[in-house]
């Protein structure tokens, strides 16, 4: 079901700096923005990046985007505890007129 | 205060409809340029997004979906609505309403306000 591609798990030790890729097509990603997503455990999903590399009010730079052509990442630098969830990127899709999710990433810290 | 409140029955008996309010505090849902939307999570998997609407436009539907859902909005009562068709297992989710930002005005933004999500179970 899942459009955009993402490693199902990544993980490092605590201050440490992490990516999690996230692969598309020329219908998102390639022609749209990309957004990425932090699921806490338990808890609603969160917006973490908007517009490729933008952060809403609240969240940390230690988190940034960036996207090249059909491909994007999420970079957490200074690893932390509390960063332990799940992240989701999404674009919108013109051929299917409709938002399409990433497979989504676990980040464990070690 | 600005919050989403999702409501409906837990489990759901399959081949029945599904339906599901989210009720809007703290903003109203004939602003805009909210669009609001329906996405689910089932379990192990990852978010599927269902649908998006503004109260005076045609809604998106994901065209996995279209033949089964439909989202309506009740603008005297601040709410929306998500109803799933001859649901079956797969249905089975934890259901988010949400928000766009409105940072472009258009059905494309990111969700910036969520719910706390519903579980729903289908059972035969």
């Amino acid at each position: 079901q899942s459009v955009l591609t993402q490693p199902p798990s990544v993980s490092g030790t605590p201050g440490q700096r992490v990516t999690i890729s996230c692969s598309g097509s020329r219908s998102n990603l390639g022609i749209k923005y990309i957004d990425w997503y932090q699921r806490l455990p338990g808890t609603a999903p969160k917006l973490l990046i908007y517009k490729n590399n933008q952060r809403p009010s609240g969240v940390p730079d230690r988190f940034s985007g960036s996207k090249s052509g059909t491909s994007a990442s999420l970079a957490i630098s200074g690893l932390r505890s509390d960063d332990e969830a799940e992240y989701f990127c999404a674009a919108w899709d013109d051929s299917l007129s409709g938002q399409v999710f990433g497979t989504g990433t676990k980040v464990t810290v070690l | 205060q600005l919050q989403l409140q999702e409501s409906g029955p837990g489990l759901v008996w399959a081949s029945e409809t599904l339906s599901l309010t989210c009720t809007v505090s703290g903003v109203s849902l004939t602003d805009r340029p909210y669009y609001w939307a329906w996405i689910r999570q089932p379990p192990g998997k990852g978010l599927e997004w269902i649908g998006n609407m503004f109260y005076s436009e045609s809604p998106y539907y994901n065209p996995s979906l279209i033949s089964r859902v439909a989202i309506s909005a009740d603008t005297s009562r601040n709410q929306f609505s998500l109803s799933l068709s001859s649901v079956t297992a797969a249905d089975t989710a934890v259901y988010y309403c949400a928000r766009t930002s409105g940072e472009m005005g258009t059905v494309r933004d990111a969700f910036d306000l969520w719910g706390h999500g519903t579980s729903v179970t289908v059972s035969s």
